[in-house]
């Protein structure tokens, strides 16, 4: 069974310029999940789709951040613009249900020049 | 608020030897779900174990047993015979049932080495 693919691994770009990742969760998990994590830090929830409706976004800067889950499968996490502050890794994590185990993707290290 | 706290940074072990890694939690719901996960260099999180609240006994997975004192509030992680391998970083996370449950909180991590 394949796992959770996030694409890019790595990404680098000039403060204020957009920046987008990408989410592919396990097959047939309803619930997706976008995590930030600072160094040192453990993760932290961005937001939380369930199919196509995000559930909890409370935690997302929406001046600047956005996310969108088409279909219910792929979901897109944006930048816009990047500040030096949103260097980090962005985490996506699938589950079948809601509260069921959680499996992560590989992350994706953003740094903002 | 659920906060989990990790208050050893670094921890090291010996190569075939036993080391254990504490956690303590803070929520106000009686039924959620605790974690441990492993973030080796690569950046992926993978589950190492999970104990459901409601459960007395502790969970097992092969080396990783856990001590859950659920009146202490106490969720400690226990490798047994440690491997190079298991060198991570190490996270404990709080998952509640009610209110925002899916909702995972971690801790912030204690980073393990294993001595040869």
């Amino acid at each position: 069974e394949a796992g959770v693919v996030q694409s890019p691994r790595y990404k680098i770009i000039e403060k204020k310029q957009p920046v987008a990742f990408w989410c592919n969760p396990i097959s047939g998990h309803n619930t997706l999940y976008w995590y930030l994590q600072n160094l040192g830090q453990g993760p932290e929830l961005l937001i939380r789709y369930e199919n196509e409706e995000a559930v909890d976004d409370s935690q997302l800067p929406k001046d600047r951040f956005s996310a969108e889950r088409l279909k219910g499968v792929d979901s897109t996490l944006k930048i816009q613009p990047a500040e030096l502050g949103d260097s980090a890794v962005y985490l996506c994590a699938s589950s079948s249900y809601r509260t069921d185990t959680q499996y992560f993707g590989p992350g994706t290290r953003l740094t903002v020049l | 608020a659920q906060t989990v706290t990790q208050s050893q940074p670094e921890m090291s072990v010996q190569e075939a030897e036993t080391v254990t890694l504490s956690c303590t939690y803070d929520t106000s719901e009686s039924d959620y779900y605790l974690f441990w996960y492993k973030q080796p260099p690569s950046r992926q999180m993978i589950l190492v174990i999970r104990q459901e609240a409601y459960k007395q006994q502790n969970a097992t997975e092969n080396r990783f047993s856990v001590n859950f004192q659920k009146a202490a509030k106490s969720f400690s992680l226990k490798i047994s015979d440690s491997q190079l391998g298991d060198a991570a970083m190490y996270f404990c996370a709080l998952m509640n049932y009610g209110g925002s449950q899916g909702n995972l909180i971690f801790g912030k991590g204690t980073k393990l080495s294993v001595k040869p």
